[in-house]
């Protein structure tokens, strides 16, 4: 069975800085792309970034670039959102995902909960 | 940058069939996914490139896409669901995601 799990959630002030972790298991980790996405309380679905396989290209939602920072390390398992600079619009519950570049999320984590204020 | 219109609600009645569109341009050369969200409850994958349900997604659920919209078909609608469905595509290396569309059944 896949699991993902975040973690590193919490309450921080604006300019402050979080590192999310999502932690895999039951699935070919590095085989695959992961992906971070948002939703924040009373909106939709956002993409906030991705991280090919093997960590070598990465994407972010424009709204992010040069404040977060996606990263993997597959000898853990683990997919990372190096998050600075956190402004009140940031606030919302963030999931991981899997899912091969062009293709669908097939897994997702439960979430953690970030607020910004 | 790519967008993707989805209506914002969409009502039905047990049993009837609901259709839920997402519309983008030229959306029928991309390969469109559909998810659901449930209150409290992580989204789960319903319709993949277009027509393809995963494992363990009801037969129920069915998808198409051409021209410029897709459409996630519920037939026999059940009233568990009611939940928020989102379409979502790749384009140009980033992931899209429609505006989400609530579906009431009652």
């Amino acid at each position: 069975e896949v699991q993902l799990v975040e973690s590193g959630g919490g309450l921080v002030q604006p300019g402050g800085s979080l590192r999310l972790s999502c932690e895999a298991s039951g699935l070919s980790f590095s085989r695959f792309w992961m992906t971070w996405v948002r939703q924040a309380p009373g909106k939709g679905l956002e993409w906030v970034a991705s991280i090919k396989h093997d960590g070598s290209e990465t994407h972010y939602v424009d709204s992010v670039k040069g404040r977060f920072s996606i990263a993997r390390d597959n000898a853990k398992n683990s997919l990372y959102l190096q998050m600075n600079s956190l402004r009140a619009d940031d606030s919302a519950l963030f999931y991981c995902a899997s899912g091969d570049f062009g293709s669908a999320l097939d897994f997702w984590g439960q979430g953690t909960q970030v607020t910004v204020s | 940058s790519f967008e993707l219109t989805q209506p914002p609600s969409v009502s039905v009645s047990p049993g009837q069939t609901a259709s839920i569109t997402c519309s983008g341009d030229k959306l029928g050369t991309k390969y469109v996914c559909w998810y659901q969200l449930k209150p409290g409850q992580s989204p789960v994958l319903v319709i993949q490139q277009d027509t393809e349900r995963p494992s363990g997604i009801p037969e129920r659920f069915s998808g198409s896409n051409s021209g410029n919209t897709a459409t996630l078909t519920i037939s026999g609608t059940q009233t568990l669901d009611e939940a928020d469905y989102y379409c979502q595509v790749w384009d140009s290396s980033t992931v899209v995601f429609g505006g989400g569309t609530r579906l009431s059944v009652l």
